[in-house]
């Protein structure tokens, strides 16, 4: 069954440093999004994407945020400079429809645990 | 503005219990509900979705859940715990933007 993987499952970094976080999502999806998971707190939804370019972002995805799909298979989030409320668990997602009339799921990642310290 | 509550942050139950976990929506319109689990280390995996149509939703795994309007709530049913169904639960809602709105989780543990 295909599935969306994600690189590396934990990163440690420093305060400042810039970190890019890795997923693959699956092959015939045409949507992708990030979410994160601080801590006890509830699954936060930061950004999609779809033909190259961003269509939706939440505001906590600022200006310290990207993503790029750089290849056909890879879609990566950037974080430029690291700071210690970035600690969280990051979620990468990807679906065939952004849920509009196909309202096709939104299959997840095992999410990468970034620890800034 | 859109937002999903779960109310129980840990639930335990006896193994081969019933189970029921809350989910409460604010939505103007028709919401279209989800519920996902995650077990250790794993993704978050889709158990059931609701957009229209019968109240009653059928998922996996044996787990069901019932849309009610009139109390803004979507929640999660199971007859009968298996101990492989400790893991964390989350309801979520689908959001203007085509993201999902999710509630804090809700954590099962099965007692043997």
């Amino acid at each position: 069954e295909p599935e969306v993987t994600q690189t590396p499952s934990h990163q440690v970094t420093q305060m400042g440093q810039e970190v890019i976080l890795r997923c693959v999502p699956i092959s015939n999806h045409l949507y992708f999004y990030w979410y994160r998971q601080i801590l006890g707190q509830k699954v936060e939804f930061l950004v999609s994407f779809y033909n190259n370019e961003i269509s939706e972002k939440s505001e906590i995805f600022d200006d310290q945020f990207s993503v790029e799909r750089p290849d056909g298979s890879n879609f990566t989030l950037k974080i430029r400079s690291t700071k210690l409320e970035d600690s969280a668990m990051y979620f990468c997602a990807s679906s065939t429809s952004s849920g509009g009339p196909y309202r096709d799921e939104q299959y997840f990642g095992p999410g990468t645990r970034l620890t800034v310290t | 503005a859109q937002s999903v509550t779960q109310p129980d942050i840990h639930i335990t139950v006896s193994e081969g219990a019933s189970l029921e976990l809350r989910c409460n929506y604010s939505y103007g319109a028709t919401p279209y509900l989800f519920w996902y689990v995650q077990s250790p280390g794993q993704g978050l995996q889709l158990l059931l979705k609701y957009f229209s149509g019968d109240t009653l939703v059928q998922g996996i795994k044996g787990f069901e859940a019932e849309f009610k309007r009139s109390q803004s709530s979507f929640n999660l049913r199971k007859p009968s715990v298996h101990w492989s169904d400790a893991a964390e639960y989350f309801c979520a809602g689908l959001g203007s933007q085509g993201n999902l709105i999710f509630g804090k989780g809700t954590k099962l543990s099965v007692k043997p």
